[in-house]
């Protein structure tokens, strides 16, 4: 049974780098999309954004210049960090697997959803 | 970007009702990109629906989703207790993914 378990400080300053970390277990993240969203408190869902395990990334474009999601396979994690916090950026911080476009069996498939998730973390920003 | 608006806000219900869900897109939207989530508090959202129409493993069939273009549709046949709780769509479109505000079902 895949599961993702997300793993960070739950006090981050103002300014300061918010930084989490996702461990996979029950499957290789040398597979697969793997992606970050968050839930301010009592809000909806907001993408921040995903990483290929080859290392290619997509970022929210509205939170693009302060993100970084990066994968460790040795460790089989995945990681965030979002820099220059400010409390708006308060919120539970999921981690999830992302399916993409795949082939099997001879047939292909154009989907985009996430299937998995962590229970997230929360993280609040507060001097 | 394409927002998405959910509809209604709150469906207040009974056990053994039928729930209809709407999703809005702002422009179209792939059928196969289109998501369907459930949450209920203090737990993850759980998958539903993806390619609009398709049950993710493990969902009861009394869960469909229909819908093209700008509208879609999740439908719960029969409400059971423990289906009660909110519902996001979600679209992929122009390399970005966008929720929707969510539908709470609650218990009329």
């Amino acid at each position: 049974q895949v599961q993702l378990q997300e793993s960070g400080p739950g006090l981050v300053k103002p300014s300061e780098t918010l930084s989490l970390t996702c461990t996979v277990s029950g499957d290789s993240i040398s597979s697969y999309y793997w992606s970050w969203i968050r839930q301010p408190p009592g809000k909806g869902l907001e993408w921040i954004g995903h990483i290929y395990y080859s290392g290619s990334t997509n970022y929210n474009p509205s939170l693009k210049s302060r993100v970084t999601i990066s994968t460790d396979t040795s460790r089989n994690q995945f990681s965030l960090k979002l820099n220059s916090v400010t409390d708006a950026d308060t919120a539970v911080y999921h981690c999830a697997r992302l399916r993409g476009p795949y082939c099997s069996g001879g047939s292909c498939y154009s989907h985009w959803y996430f299937d998995l998730w962590g229970r997230g973390t929360l993280v609040t920003v507060s001097s | 970007e394409i927002v998405l608006t959910q509809s209604p806000g709150t469906l207040s219900l009974s056990p053994g009702e039928r729930a209809t869900l709407s999703c809005r897109a702002s422009q179209s939207v792939s059928s196969s990109y289109l998501a369907w989530y459930q949450q209920k508090p203090g737990q993850a959202p759980r998958l539903l629906i993806y390619g609009a129409s398709s049950r993710a493993t493990g969902i009861p069939d009394r869960f469909s989703g229909s819908g093209s273009g700008t509208d879609f549709t999740l439908t719960i046949n029969r409400l059971e207790p423990e289906d009660f709780a909110v519902y996001y769509c979600q679209q992929y479109g122009s390399s970005q993914f966008t929720f929707g505000p969510g539908t709470k079902v609650d218990i009329k």
